[in-house]
């Protein structure tokens, strides 16, 4: 069984630029979370879809964050236009279910975005 | 505001000695407690949890202990081994809540 894969690994833009993140999950499962950490510091909750919609998107830091799951399948996460605080790794995570302490969150490679 | 503190950044250990990671949290909804690993370009694994209706749970050997008063859990490796060497984060959620909310990390490294 194929992983959460994400693509690109690592991404280098200049402040102002547009980039997009891509998420594929765990085939089946319905819920996608994306994570960001900036360096040295905690993991942090950006928000939740299941299937195609947004259960919780607390975790967004600003506007300038758009994350789509059209169809329930794959995500994209947009950032526009990035500034340089915006620097960090983002990891995507896939769960079959939201059962807490028995649906095991899958964490993705992460992309790591570099704003300059 | 962080409310899952690992306030140790690095460890060293010698290898076939015990690892202790600790983590404390300040939010007492908190239920459910996990640790991950994480490699290098890697992303984090789960690897071991506990529910807050226990106060240990072991699982060959990794041991998370939970002290619910003290709002502070840690984890045992023992024995240590070299490809233990890898970044730990605690992370908390509340039954009524699906996100987790994770440490910064401990980098643990197992001297052989």
């Amino acid at each position: 069984e194929a992983g959460v894969t994400q693509f690109p690994s690592h991404s280098v833009i200049e402040k102002g630029q547009t980039v997009t993140l891509r998420c594929d999950p765990i085939s089946g499962h319905d819920n996608l979370y994306w994570y960001r950490r900036v360096m040295g510091k905690e993991i942090k909750f950006l928000l939740h879809f299941v299937k195609e919609s947004k259960q919780d998107e607390s975790g967004m830091p600003n506007n300038r964050f758009l994350a789509e799951r059209t169809g329930g399948t794959y995500s994209t996460l947009k950032v526009q236009p990035a500034e340089l605080e915006d620097s960090g790794v983002y990891f995507c995570a896939s769960s079959h279910g939201t059962l807490i302490g028995t649906d095991t969150q899958y964490f993705g490679p992460g992309t790591r975005l570099t704003v300059l | 505001d962080q409310q899952v503190k690992q306030n140790s950044p690095s460890l060293s250990v010698q290898e076939g000695r015990i690892s202790i990671l600790n983590c404390d949290y300040t939010n007492s909804m908190f239920d459910y407690f996990l640790w991950y690993k994480k490699y290098p370009a890697e992303g984090p694994t789960f690897l071991i949890s506990i529910s807050s209706i226990k106060d240990k749970n072991e699982d060959g050997r990794f041991t998370v202990f939970l002290n619910k008063s003290a709002k502070h859990l840690s984890l045992h490796i023992v024995p240590s081994q070299p490809g233990d060497s890898a970044v730990y984060f605690c992370a908390a959620s509340a039954r009524t809540g699906n996100q987790f909310y994770f440490g910064t990390g401990t980098s643990l490294t197992v001297i052989p």
